[in-house]
């Protein structure tokens, strides 16, 4: 029973233009959703935040959406650059013991 | 101010033997989490350690566990090795293992069970 869900496994967009990688979660009691960007051969690196009272946080390039009616939250990344090629992992937290739930994790190309 | 480091980098066990992986938090972080990331899968919630104590589990069986020590260090020790303990094992640390904090990873170990 996935409670995170990435459904789309792979996004390649043009450098420069805008990348929307969305997320979908099923338990009501997350309240805390991360995104987390990996590379080969490397632990997940933070990327942003955003609590659920909010709709909406945005840090640099990077703006996380959350619609708690729909469960669903989306990253935007504006302009995409070809650095950003890499795999986006979306996760949860219910605040219980900060045991983070993560998505299977999309793979964003980011062509030249 | 160092981040969160594991070791060894990779590893190579046979079935049904013993492994003990390591992971140093980031100075200052009380909390230390440990996940399994299966190939084509998101990280998996193993156990989490607050102040040498065990604060919460995931859906793993007991020949997983683990300790955590005052230096910020701490351990996964796996028991009785199955193929399917082939994986990504990555210990992620904060600071107090709060509401709403975000856990920093370290780079991971990898672990092939032949």
């Amino acid at each position: 029973d996935q409670q995170v869900k990435q459904n789309s496994p792979s996004l390649s967009v043009q450098e420069g233009r805008i990348s929307i990688l969305n997320c979908d979660y099923t338990n009501s009691m997350f309240d805390y959703f991360l995104w987390y960007k990996k590379y080969p051969a490397e632990g997940p690196t933070f990327l942003i935040s955003i609590s659920s009272i909010k709709d909406k946080n945005e840090d640099g390039r990077f703006t996380v959406f959350l619609n708690k009616s729909a469960k669903h939250l989306s990253l935007h990344i504006v302009p995409s650059q070809p650095g950003d090629s890499a795999v986006y992992f979306c996760a949860a937290d219910s605040g219980a013991n900060s045991k983070l739930t993560f998505g299977k994790g999309i793979t964003l190309s980011v062509r030249p | 101010e160092t981040g969160v480091t594991q070791s060894p980098t990779h590893l190579i066990k046979t079935r049904g033997q013993q492994v003990t992986l390591r992971c140093s938090s980031q100075s200052g972080h009380n909390t230390v989490s440990w996940y399994q990331q299966a190939l084509g899968q998101g990280p998996q919630f193993i156990f989490q350690y607050y102040r040498e104590e065990e604060n919460g589990r995931g859906n793993f069986p007991p020949r997983f566990s683990g300790l955590q020590f005052p230096n910020y260090s701490s351990e996964l020790n796996v028991n009785a090795l199955e193929l399917d303990d082939s994986a990504l094992y990555l210990c992620a640390s904060s600071p107090t293992g709060g509401w709403q904090e975000t856990q920093y990873f370290g780079p991971g170990t990898r672990l092939l069970v032949l």
